[in-house]
């Protein structure tokens, strides 16, 4: 079945350092994929999405490119935060059901 | 803020009862999901309602039953309680046939006893 491996956590980063968060999947078909975040406490919430191959999704700063060639769609932010920390979850959805989802990485700023 | 509310925010419970948690979705949206996330897990999908009809499940046994109703609210029902179910329950909106994004609410964090 289709499934999401993510980076392992947690990862922790100073202020203003470069972020990448590695996310690769597995899936027959064409996915569409997502990056969700989680602050303490809260939901998910939809950082960004691609539905395509070489579609590239941004929101605040982070970015993410779908790539088909090696089934990736990893998670970059030029310049962290503090409140950037969270948990993020990549995840993939295949038709119109359900949305299968990494493990999480947890990240922490420091500043 | 993603317009999905669910409740209770908490709820603890002893092993063997009931428990229903409600989920009130996005106004206009037909799809609502349940999801249930174990601590420091990505979560899983339990299952999908579409038009108030059962469409789409996960690897849960049938002790998991839920409900959507026209008025876009939602419950996730679960018997004979088991320590496992311990977990955050999650809801998500969908409007189907339009841009399918799923909008999460906060959970409802179910501690079994």
């Amino acid at each position: 079945g289709d499934s999401v491996t993510q980076m392992e956590g947690p990862v922790t980063l100073s202020e203003e350092a470069f972020l990448t968060i590695n996310c690769t999947y597995t899936a027959t078909g064409y996915p569409s994929l997502f990056w969700y975040v989680q602050y303490p406490g809260e939901g998910l919430q939809l950082l960004l999405k691609a539905t395509k191959a070489d579609d590239k999704g941004s929101n605040k700063g982070f970015e993410a490119t779908y790539r088909k060639e090696t089934t990736s769609f990893h998670l970059e932010k030029g310049s962290v935060q503090v409140s950037d920390s969270a948990v993020y979850f990549c995840a993939l959805r295949e038709g119109a059901q359900k949305l299968v989802f990494g493990q999480g990485t947890r990240l922490t700023i420091n500043p | 803020e993603t317009g999905v509310t669910q409740s209770p925010t908490h709820l603890i419970k002893t092993r063997g009862q009931q428990v229903t948690l409600r989920c009130s979705s996005q106004s206009g949206h037909n799809t609502v999901s349940w999801y249930q996330q174990a601590l420091g897990q990505g979560p899983q999908f339990i299952f999908q309602y579409y038009r108030e009809e059962e469409n789409g499940r996960g690897n849960f046994p049938p002790r998991f039953s839920g409900l959507q109703f026209p008025n876009y609210s939602s419950e996730l029902n679960v018997n004979a309680l088991e320590l496992d179910d311990s977990a955050l329950y999650l809801c998500a909106s969908t409007l189907r046939g339009g841009q399918e994004t799923q909008y999460f609410g906060p959970g409802t964090r179910l501690l079994v006893l």
